[in-house]
């Protein structure tokens, strides 16, 4: 079935760029998303890029997409402390559209040390 | 961008009780409604797709009895744990999704809710 992996812990310095990585495994998926979560809270949508493209940039996120090896990452430039929570990397399920079910990888604690 | 409402955010209730949650769209249309779960330390898992007007479809392993899903109008679906027990206290999130034919991109998400079964 489809899953979407990312590694579990990711220490980087206040003022450092951070990249969080995440593989998935299906590839009909149209949309790929990163959602962060701070203790506690629901999820917020960071940003999102659709299949075609292979790269996004917002401010300071950067997001890289390789579609041959469903590799997706998200780089936070200049990482400040309150970027530290919980980053989950997503899949839309299917070729459907937009606005569909995702299926969330584990989620990549950041933490930023000042 | 969109809202969506989930409520209440958190609750405390006895074993064997049950517990209704509500997800509302507060600013747009949602013909479906997604249902997830997360575990301490844990992803998200999808437990339910909610459709207006029709039965909610649950994913495998997932208890349609004890987790009942209504999906009365355009914008309300409301998950209740029926006999809740201490092994289903965890973090319920919904998400909304806009009419089909929205140029939306974005699945969005309620606060969640912390549920603790005592």
């Amino acid at each position: 079935g489809e899953d979407v992996e990312q590694s579990l812990f990711l220490s980087v310095r206040e003022g450092d760029s951070s990249v969080i990585n995440c593989t998935y495994t299906d590839s009909s998926s149209t949309y790929l998303y990163w959602y962060k979560q701070e203790p506690g809270a629901g999820l917020q949508l960071l940003t999102y890029i659709f299949s075609n493209m292979d790269m996004k940039q917002d401010q300071r996120l950067t997001v890289l997409l390789n579609k041959k090896d469903k590799h997706l990452s998200l780089r936070i430039a200049d990482t400040q402390t309150g970027d530290s929570a919980i980053y989950f990397c997503a899949e839309s399920i299917g070729a459907n559209q937009a606005g569909t079910a995702l299926i969330f990888g584990k989620g990549t604690t950041l933490s930023v040390s000042s | 961008g969109a809202v969506v409402s989930q409520h209440p955010s958190r609750v405390i209730c006895k074993s064997g009780t049950s517990v209704k949650i509500e997800c509302r769209s507060l600013d747009f249309q949602a013909t479906t409604m997604f249902w997830y779960r997360q575990f301490p330390k844990q992803s998200l898992m999808l437990m339910a797709t909610s459709n207006e007007g029709s039965k909610a479809t649950y994913e495998q392993g997932v208890e349609k009895d004890k987790f009942l899903i209504n999906h009365a109008s355009l914008t309300l679906s409301t998950l209740t744990v029926t006999s809740a027990h201490p092994e289903d206290s965890s973090f319920y999130i919904c998400s909304a999704s806009p009419i089909p034919g929205s140029e939306d991109t974005e699945a969005f998400f309620g606060q969640g809710t912390r549920l603790t079964v005592v």
